[in-house]
């Protein structure tokens, strides 16, 4: 089955640099991205996501970008603030499974003032 | 409101009693699951459902059940709960293949 690896487990930055979380995942197959943000004690949320049929995605400061050559994706956060400091699970589906999405281990990005 | 709730958000067992985890959706998701979340596990899948009995295993369902007798209620069983169960436990929905919404979790310590 599919397995995502997340390579960073945790990622410090100086708030207004940009933080970079990577992901590799093994399911040719797979064509659905979600990332997920989990604040302390809570559960997660959706961020923003990417389809195969696309290789890069933008949402405000968030960057989405997919290298399925290399089954690689990953999640760029620019000018960062303090309350990115969160832990970021990146995922991912290929369908086959139903709507199963296998998910990371984690990043946990910690931004300074 | 889209909001996904979870009961009771702390357990305490012993070793052996039964246990009962619920879960609501106010969306009207045909797809809800539940997952557990271990340090440096991520989240791993123990069921998937997709409406209404019709309920399916995920990577890990042994030691669980779950039951979805309604769409917006999502039951999660541990009978004879053993330690090594001890985790926070997800509830997620889902409309399609689509973002999920998250619960805020129940921390569940089996002693």
């Amino acid at each position: 089955g599919e397995k995502v690896e997340q390579h960073e487990s945790t990622l410090s930055v100086r708030e207004g640099d940009s933080a970079v979380i990577n992901c590799t995942y093994t399911d040719t197959a797979s064509s659905y991205f979600p990332w997920y943000k989990q604040e302390a004690g809570k559960g997660l949320h959706f961020v923003i996501d990417i389809r195969s049929n696309v290789d890069r995605k933008q949402s405000q400061r968030l960057i989405v970008l997919l290298d399925k050559k290399a089954k690689r994706f990953s999640l760029h956060i620019t000018a960062t603030q303090p309350e990115d400091s969160a832990i970021y699970f990146c995922a991912a589906s290929s369908g086959t499974g139903g709507y199963k999405v296998v998910f990371g281990s984690g990043t946990r990005l910690l931004v300074s003032p | 409101d889209m909001k996904v709730t979870q009961m009771p958000r702390y357990l305490i067992k012993r070793m052996g009693e039964n246990v009962l985890l619920e879960c609501g959706q106010d969306m009207s998701h045909e797809t809800m699951y539940w997952y557990r979340q271990d340090p440096g596990l991520g989240l791993q899948l123990i069921y998937i459902s997709y409406d209404v009995d019709s309920n399916s295993e995920g990577d890990i369902p042994k030691g669980y059940r779950v039951s979805r007798k309604k769409r917006e209620h999502f039951s999660l069983i541990l009978d004879s709960a053993k330690t090594n169960q001890t985790s926070v436990y997800f509830c997620a929905s889902s409309n399609t293949y689509a973002e999920q919404f998250f619960g805020p979790g129940t921390r569940l310590t089996v002693l």
